[in-house]
């Protein structure tokens, strides 16, 4: 079974700071996308990227969040200078077409304190 | 944008029981998928399944597409079967997905 793995698995920061999430989608596919959830909460997206650019992205998805897909292999999620509000699960994701099951990284646990 | 509502919220069962979970949606739909989130918070795809029937093991999902809802069956319910279900959809035009806020299942011995 193909996996999207997802680095790290939990991040411990300072409130303030700038974070890199770092994802590795599918190697063929092409649509890839964050979601978030935030502690007992359900799981919210945040953005889709797809042919080398964002084609949705949520209210959530502000100025201070970035995606990147520097090398054609990784998908990176950049909060620039984090708060204790976004602590939460981050969900990285990918699929082959529109019309196709979608896969799930594990997850990083973003702990900002 | 799409609305997705799942019940019940929460579901205490005894080993060995059966149980339903039901996925409402308000729009049509390309793609939903069921997952379980374990304790380690991690989404678990159990099934891929916009249209028709699927069976895995104990496990079973249906989705009558026309009539906007899915239901995910689970028998002789396990111990390990406790944590939270999600339900996702997408919009038909933009392919994200909407998740519902999930069923809380916990399992009893």
């Amino acid at each position: 079974e193909p996996e999207v793995t997802q680095t790290p698995s939990h991040q411990v920061t300072q409130m303030g700071q700038e974070v890199i999430l770092r994802c590795v989608p599918i190697s063929n596919h092409l649509y890839f996308y964050w979601y978030r959830q935030i502690l007992g909460q359900k799981v919210e997206f945040l953005v889709s990227f797809y042919n080398n650019e964002i084609s949705e992205k949520s209210e959530i998805f502000d100025d201070q969040f970035s995606v990147e897909r520097p090398d054609g292999s990784n998908f990176t999620l950049k909060i620039r200078s984090t708060k204790l509000e976004d602590s939460a699960m981050y969900f990285c994701a990918s699929r082959r077409a529109a019309k196709n099951i979608q896969y799930f990284g594990a997850g990083t646990r973003l702990s900002v304190l | 944008g799409i609305q997705v509502e799942q019940s019940p919220p929460d579901l205490i069962l005894q080993e060995g029981a059966n149980s339903t979970l039901r996925c409402n949606f308000s729009d049509s739909v390309n793609n939903l998928q069921w997952f379980h989130q374990n304790p380690w918070g991690q989404l678990i795809n159990l099934f891929y399944i916009p249209s028709g029937t699927k069976q895995n093991g104990r496990l079973s999902a249906t989705t009558v597409a026309t009539e906007r809802y899915s239901l995910l069956y689970i028998s002789s319910s396990q111990t390990t079967d406790s944590g939270v279900y999600f339900c996702a959809v997408d919009d038909s035009g933009t392919y994200k997905y909407i998740f519902g806020t999930g069923t809380r299942l916990k399992v009893l011995a």
